[in-house]
């Protein structure tokens, strides 16, 4: 079955750049999507088709896709941004997926 | 404004059946693909199942096909979650999405929990 990769976990200072990979073979044809998730709380979506950014969300996030990888960049981590991220796509055919999760903490 | 509101979780034993609703309001129901995506306790997220506009092909997680259906009412504005034959591992909060479309953003429910104990 098809697969997204994330990294377990990613670690930055605050003000420092936090970049969050997601890997899939069917990236290249198909969008990314991500959301952020704290504790208790129901995802919330950061980017859409690769690299828009739903209203309300900071500027300092931001996506990109390119082959079989896509990013999601914080530009300047802030302790508010601690928390676990999802990437979703879909095969080729359709079918739904998600990554595993990338735990972002900020110190 | 979309909204999405989850109903119907509760504690149900193994082996039992559980029917989840999802009320939708704020925009055209009908001309969406909508799914379920569950989380269970300190896990990831996992697409449950999906249904296209008028609920003529459905999409399920190979471990709940035939246990569980997933059906819309369009006249009702309404998503629901069918699950039979409970197992302890279907344990999770279970959250109605709209689907992404081209142009336009996916949008999430608050969740319900389902638990599945003896």
């Amino acid at each position: 079955s098809y697969e997204l990769t994330q990294p377990p976990s990613v670690s930055v200072s605050p003000g420092q750049t936090a970049r969050i990979t997601c890997s899939g073979d069917a990236l290249p044809k198909k969008y990314a999507y991500w959301y952020q998730q704290k504790s208790g709380q129901a995802p919330v979506l950061v980017i859409y088709e690769d690299s828009k950014r739903p209203s309300g969300i900071p500027e300092r996030f931001s996506g990109s896709s390119s082959g079989t990888m896509a990013t999601l960049t914080i530009s300047g981590a802030q302790a508010e941004d601690e928390g676990d991220y999802y990437c979703y796509s879909t095969d080729s055919s359709g079918h739904p997926v998600f990554g595993g999760g990338t735990k972002l903490t900020v110190l | 404004e979309v909204q999405l509101v989850e109903s119907g979780g509760g504690l149900v034993q193994p082996g039992g059946s559980l029917r989840l609703s999802c009320a939708a309001s704020g925009f055209t129901f009908s001309t969406y693909w909508m799914s379920w995506v569950r989380q269970a306790p300190g896990k990831g997220l996992e697409w449950v199942a999906n249904i296209n506009e008028d609920g003529s092909y459905k999409r399920y997680l190979d471990s709940v096909g035939g246990r569980f259906t997933i059906s819309r009412d369009n006249a009702k504005n309404s998503l629901y979650l069918q699950m039979n034959s409970l197992r302890p591992e279907d344990t999770a909060v279970y959250y109605c999405v709209r689907d992404p479309s081209v142009g336009s953003q996916p949008y999430w429910g608050q969740g319900t929990l389902v638990t599945v104990s003896s």
